[in-house]
């Protein structure tokens, strides 16, 4: 059964302070694995897409990295705009195209 | 570009009643459109996933005839909850991938909160 592992679960940083996000995930055949970011009462935001292992993508102050085993988000110099629900999802080889998504990890960057 | 909306945004009913929530991809055409229900503080569990012009597809322990869902045309998709208890009382989020997409992103609605009574 594909599985994935966010953590931490909650995470508080002061504002300029880096750091980074882990996704943990275990699938049958990786096809791509998702970031997105969910604000309160609101739809997943797509962040990246990353496909093989050693891809690298980035975004203003996000920077997504991805090995065999986990993705790493990592945020540098954040603001109080990035404080959000970051989702970590990964979608399987074969036919289907569903997301099985992690628990999220709940960033707050204090001023 | 690939703008998903959603309508309504919330909804409150009462015990016994059905809703309907439709799903529109405004500039893009969607072959299949997705839907999640999120409970407050948990993350996103799919409950179907729906082509157009077939039958969606159900996940393990969703009742399909407690959730209908229609795909009529390639930027819509409505989800039915029918005769809904205070239990349905969710937030439900549908997304969709376009067909001219090399790619596999899933583009987001902004979600129905529902609330049964």
């Amino acid at each position: 059964e594909d599985q994935v592992t966010q953590s931490p679960e909650a995470l508080r940083l002061q504002e300029g302070e880096s750091s980074s996000l882990n996704c943990s995930y275990t699938v049958s055949g990786l096809r791509g694995l998702f970031w997105y970011r969910q604000d309160p009462g609101k739809g997943p935001e797509f962040l990246f897409t990353l496909y093989s292992a050693g891809e690298e993508k980035e975004k203003e102050r996000l920077k997504a990295t991805l090995t065999k085993k986990e993705s790493f988000l990592h945020i540098t110099a954040p603001k109080p705009e990035d404080s959000a629900t970051y989702l970590c999802a990964v979608q399987a080889r074969g036919g289907a195209q569903k997301l099985v998504f992690g628990q999220g990890t709940r960033l707050t960057i204090n001023p | 570009g690939a703008v998903v909306s959603q309508h309504p945004s919330r909804v409150i009913c009462k015990s016994g009643t059905s809703v309907k929530i439709e799903c529109r991809s405004l500039d893009f055409q969607a072959t299949t459109m997705f839907w999640y229900r999120q409970f407050p503080k948990q993350s996103l569990m799919l409950m179907a996933t729906s082509n157009e012009g077939s039958k969606a597809t159900y996940e393990q322990g969703v009742e399909k005839d407690k959730f209908l869902i229609n795909h009529a045309s390639l930027t819509l998709s409505t989800l039915t909850v029918t005769s809904a208890h205070p239990e349905d009382s969710s937030f439900y989020i549908c997304s969709a991938r376009s067909r001219d997409r090399g790619r596999n992103e899933q583009f987001f609605g902004p979600g129905t909160r529902l609330t049964v009574l």
